[in-house]
């Protein structure tokens, strides 16, 4: 079946530092990719999304780029705060949301 | 406020006694789905609904039921619970199906069967 494969499963970054969490998937009719951060007792709440049509997109302290050729796409967190600590997970559609693993982020003071 | 509100938020309970998780969203979403979470296992989809009286089986539904009677609700329903059922849960919404637009969730709910 389809999959979505996230990597590092655990990143460490020093705060201030970058963060970057990579995905491919295996669907190439895969066409909408959101990512969510979970923070601890919480639900997962969507902090960005691209479509198939961008290479590119960024909201602040957060991007995503994607490379629809290679199937991967990935999270870039600049500026690394204390608040950024939480699980991320990214997703693929097609017709149906295809999740990642998951990836604990740790913000080191 | 735009949510999905799930309860209970903590549940405690023995095998074999029917349980019903209650799910409402308030954004006229079509799509609604169940999840859950397990530590190593990510999210795993139960059932979900594209729209009233349509469910259908996620990755892991054996041991669940679910209805969608009405747009804003849907239920999750252990009608014998066991436990390899102890796990946190999560109920999802969406503007329409599938996943090309992003998911609210809500904030949980955390079952232990014993």
């Amino acid at each position: 079946g389809e999959n979505v494969e996230q990597h590092p499963s655990t990143l460490s970054v020093q705060e201030g530092d970058s963060a970057v969490i990579k995905c491919t998937y295996s669907d190439s009719a895969s066409n909408y990719f959101p990512w969510y951060k979970q923070e601890l007792g919480k639900g997962p709440q969507l902090i960005i999304d691209i479509r198939s049509n961008v290479g590119e997109k960024k909201d602040q302290r957060i991007a995503v780029t994607l490379n629809k050729t290679a199937k991967h796409f990935s999270l870039h967190i600049t500026e690394t705060q204390p608040e950024d600590s939480a699980v991320y997970f990214c997703a693929a559609a097609n017709y149906q949301l295809i999740w990642g693993a998951g990836t604990k982020l740790i913000i080191k003071p | 406020e735009a949510q999905v509100t799930q309860n209970p938020r903590y549940l405690i309970t023995v095998t074999g006694k029917k349980l019903t998780v209650t799910c409402s969203q308030n954004m006229n979403h079509e799509y609604m789905s169940w999840y859950r979470q397990d530590p190593g296992l990510g999210l795993r989809q139960i059932y979900y609904s594209m729209n009233v009286e349509v469910t259908d089986k996620g990755d892991v539904p054996e041991g669940y039921k679910v209805s969608r009677k009405e747009k804003r609700n849907f239920p999750l329903i252990l009608e014998s619970p066991s436990p390899n059922q102890t796990s946190l849960y999560f109920c999802a919404s969406s503007l329409s199906t599938g996943g090309n637009y992003g998911y609210t969730f809500g904030s949980g709910t955390r079952l232990t069967v014993v």
